[in-house]
């Protein structure tokens, strides 16, 4: 079966970094995500990239994150200067057209600032 | 946006059925989901209901009420492994994103 691969599984930054969780999407899909979950919390939308942009972010998603397909099977996630309170579980997932198959989700990044 | 409520927690014997109820508020409606989501792992996709009714998939089902924005996911022939968090996701009219209810955790006990 089709799987959204992330890397790395475990990332931890001290704070002020930057850090790249990266992705790749499901081949045929068309619309990608990224989601963040923190402990103990619901899982919450970040952004939405279809067609080689931006279509929709949340107002997390502020000035210190970004998201590229730099080739035809990566999508990164950036985070310019780390905070403490961006720990979270990081999840990419991806949708074809109608999202009926449902959105498949990849195994997540924990990323934990110190 | 969306205001998505489900029940925080629910118990229940290994061989039972449990119906974990979702509701919702939507500016706009294109699809509600069910995810299964183990204690440090990505959600799985387990039904996804548009129009109204009853969709069933082996063990599980899921019913959508549009008019009342309402739906649930019932589970049936409890197993041991079936103990985890059930998240409920609309779909905006609008654009592909899913927003997600906090989750019930789902105990099941021999």
């Amino acid at each position: 079966e089709p799987e959204v691969t992330q890397t790395p599984s475990h990332q931890v930054t001290q704070m002020g970094q930057e850090v790249i969780l990266r992705c790749v999407p499901i081949s045929n899909h068309l619309y990608f995500y990224w989601y963040r979950q923190i402990l103990g919390q619901k899982v919450e939308f970040l952004v939405s990239f279809y067609n080689n942009e931006i279509s929709e972010k949340s107002e997390i998603f502020d000035d210190q994150f970004s998201v590229e397909r730099p080739d035809g099977s990566n999508f990164t996630l950036k985070i310019r200067s780390t905070k403490l309170e961006d720990s979270a579980m990081y999840f990419c997932a991806s949708s074809d057209s109608g999202g009926s198959n449902g959105y498949t989700f990849g195994s997540g990044t924990r990323l934990t600032v110190v | 946006g969306q205001n998505i409520d489900q029940p925080t927690e629910m118990t229940a014997t290994e061989g039972a059925i449990v119906q974990i109820n979702c509701t919702y508020q939507t500016s706009g409606f294109n699809g509600l989901f069910w995810y299964q989501q183990h204690a440090g792992e990505a959600p799985t996709f387990l039904s996804y209901n548009v129009l109204d009714g009853l969709e069933e998939k082996g063990r599980f089902s899921s019913f959508l009420s549009r008019s009342k924005g309402y739906s649930y996911l019932l589970l049936k022939e409890l197993q041991m492994k079936d103990s985890a968090s059930y998240l409920c996701a609309v779909r905006d009219r609008n654009d592909y994103k899913l927003s997600f209810g906090a989750g019930t955790t789902v105990t099941v006990r021999a």
